[in-house]
């Protein structure tokens, strides 16, 4: 059963300092890997996703990479600003199923 | 592109009434759509799959009687919250899938649930 953790749960920064948040799966057999934002009260915005035959995908300021042999993936947000705040949740697709299983995401605040 | 709608955004409803929420694809036919449940500082929990025409498929502790789920046409699924208890209490979340070329789940905007 895919188990998907993300350190730290909660990241507190001043404006423009360059950031990373871990996300851990435990099964290697990921189909695929996505980078979530969601703002409180509200819905997912998906930010990257990641193939499994993909190492890194970059979107503006943002990074993601996926290493399966670690079983690890990293969001790197360049020059973060306080529209950046946010809760950013990991999720990961098993191979041969549908389903997403999310970790529980890590709150990131950035301060003016 | 690939918009996903729910209604209503936010409801508060009596204990053991029921509660309907609408998810709809507003531009492209979803073959499948997803609920998820998340309390308060857990994760996003998948509740079930269901794909048009066809029953759902429950997640493992989710009682299909309790929480039915209509999925009749290629752009709306209904998630209905049966005689609804306060433990019921959460944020629902749609997600669709069906954009040609891509199994990428396009999520709603979410409806808080509270059961007084």
């Amino acid at each position: 059963k895919q188990e998907v953790t993300q350190i730290p749960a909660a990241l507190s920064v001043p404006e423009g300092e360059n950031l990373v948040l871990n996300c851990s799966f435990t099964d290697s057999a990921i189909y695929n890997l996505q980078w979530f934002r969601q703002d409180p009260g509200k819905g997912l915005t998906s930010l990257l996703l990641i193939q499994s035959s993909q190492r890194e995908q970059t979107s503006g300021r943002l990074n993601a990479s996926l290493d399966k042999s670690s079983g690890r993936s990293t969001l790197y947000i360049a020059a973060s600003q306080p529209g950046d705040s946010a809760t950013y949740l990991c999720a990961g697709v098993q191979g041969g199923s549908e389903k997403l299983v999310f970790g529980k995401g890590t709150k990131l605040t950035v301060n003016p | 592109g690939a918009v996903v709608s729910q209604h209503p955004s936010r409801v508060i409803c009596k204990s053991g009434t029921s509660v309907k929420i609408e998810c709809r694809s507003l531009d492209f036919q979803a073959t499948t759509m997803f609920w998820y449940r998340q309390f308060p500082k857990q994760s996003l929990m998948l509740m079930a799959t269901s794909n048009e025409g066809s029953k759902a498929t429950y997640e493992q502790g989710v009682e299909k009687d309790k929480f039915l789920i209509n999925h009749a046409s290629l752009t709306l699924s209904t998630l209905t919250v049966t005689s609804a208890h306060p433990e019921d209490s959460s944020f629902y979340i749609c997600s669709a899938s069906g954009v040609a070329g891509t199994d990428t789940q396009y999520f709603g905007p979410g409806t808080r649930l509270t059961v007084l």
